[in-house]
C-alpha cells in the first residue's frame, strides 16, 4: 500500500500561471481533503470530499478549486496562482466510518509563487 | 478566531524524560482530539486519539488526557527519546459532522541526549 500520493513535490510558478496538484489514495477511504501550511499557523483545511461525488470549501477555499474525479483521487486546481499562495499543501484521506475518525497525509507539494 | 491552540511554540526535554505539550480549544462541539507528529518535509504522521467520553487513551510510551471541563488536553510522553524530536499538532473534530480536523499551531519538541 502506497497510501496517499501526492504530484508533484515541488513547483515554482509564476503570479497568474494555473496548475493542477493531484493526490490519490490506495486505502479505499470515502473522505478526501486538502490543507495548507503555512509557518506558525497549523494546517488549514482548504477543501474536502465527504464522499465521491461532493465537495465542500474549509477554511481558506479562496483561489482554488477542487475535483473529486473518483473514490481514489482528488485534486486542487490554482486557476491563476498568487504569491499568497506560496506554501506546503497536504492531502489527507479519512475512512470516517464509526470508531475511525483520524486523516492521513500524504509528503506534501511544496509550492512557490514568484 | 483560533479554536484550537497549541500556545507553546517549543519545548526542549532531555532523554528519558517526560514531555509534555499542552492544548486548549473553545468550541464545544468538538469531541474527537487527535495528536500527529511531523518530521521536516513530511506529511504528519498520526500518533494517538482520545473521544470525549474518555479522560484517558494510552498507547505504548504516548497518553494523551482529556479535561473536557477546561477544554484542555496534553500528550505525555514517557520516556522521552532524540526520535521524539519533531513537531507537535493537536487537533479537534465533531464526529457527527464531515470530519474536518482543525488544528493548533503546532509544537516543536526537541529531545536532547
Amino acid at each position: 500500500n502506497a497510501g496517499v500520493t501526492q504530484t508533484p513535490k515541488f513547483q515554482v510558478l509564476k503570479t497568474g500561471q494555473s496548475m493542477t496538484l493531484q493526490c490519490a489514495q490506495d486505502m479505499n477511504h470515502n473522505s478526501m481533503y486538502w490543507y495548507r501550511q503555512d509557518p506558525g499557523m497549523g494546517l488549514r483545511l482548504i477543501y474536502y470530499s465527504a464522499s465521491e461525488g461532493t465537495t465542500d470549501k474549509g477554511e481558506v477555499p479562496n483561489g482554488y478549486n477542487v475535483s473529486r474525479l473518483n473514490k481514489r483521487e482528488f485534486s486542487l486546481r490554482l486557476e491563476s496562482a498568487a504569491p499568497s499562495q506560496t506554501s506546503v499543501y497536504f492531502c489527507a484521506s479519512s475512512p470516517r466510518t464509526s470508531g475511525s475518525y483520524e486523516q492521513y497525509f500524504g509528503p506534501g507539494t511544496r509550492l512557490t509563487v514568484t | 478566531d483560533q479554536q484550537v491552540k497549541q500556545n507553546s511554540p517549543s519545548l526542549s526535554v532531555q532523554e528519558g524524560r517526560i514531555s509534555i505539550l499542552n492544548c486548549d480549544y473553545t468550541n464545544s462541539m468538538f469531541d474527537y482530539f487527535l495528536w500527529y507528529k511531523k518530521y521536516p518535509a513530511e506529511g504528519p504522521t498520526f500518533l494517538i486519539s482520545i473521544s470525549s467520553i474518555k479522560d484517558k487513551n494510552e498507547d505504548g510510551r504516548f497518553t494523551v488526557f482529556l479535561n473536557k471541563s477546561a477544554k484542555h488536553l496534553s500528550l505525555h510522553i514517557v520516556p522521552s527519546q532524540p526520535g521524539d524530536s519533531a513537531v507537535y499538532f493537536c487537533a479537534a473534530s465533531a464526529m457527527e459532522g464531515t470530519g474536518k480536523l482543525i488544528f493548533g499551531q503546532g509544537t516543536t519538541l526537541q529531545v536532547k541526549p
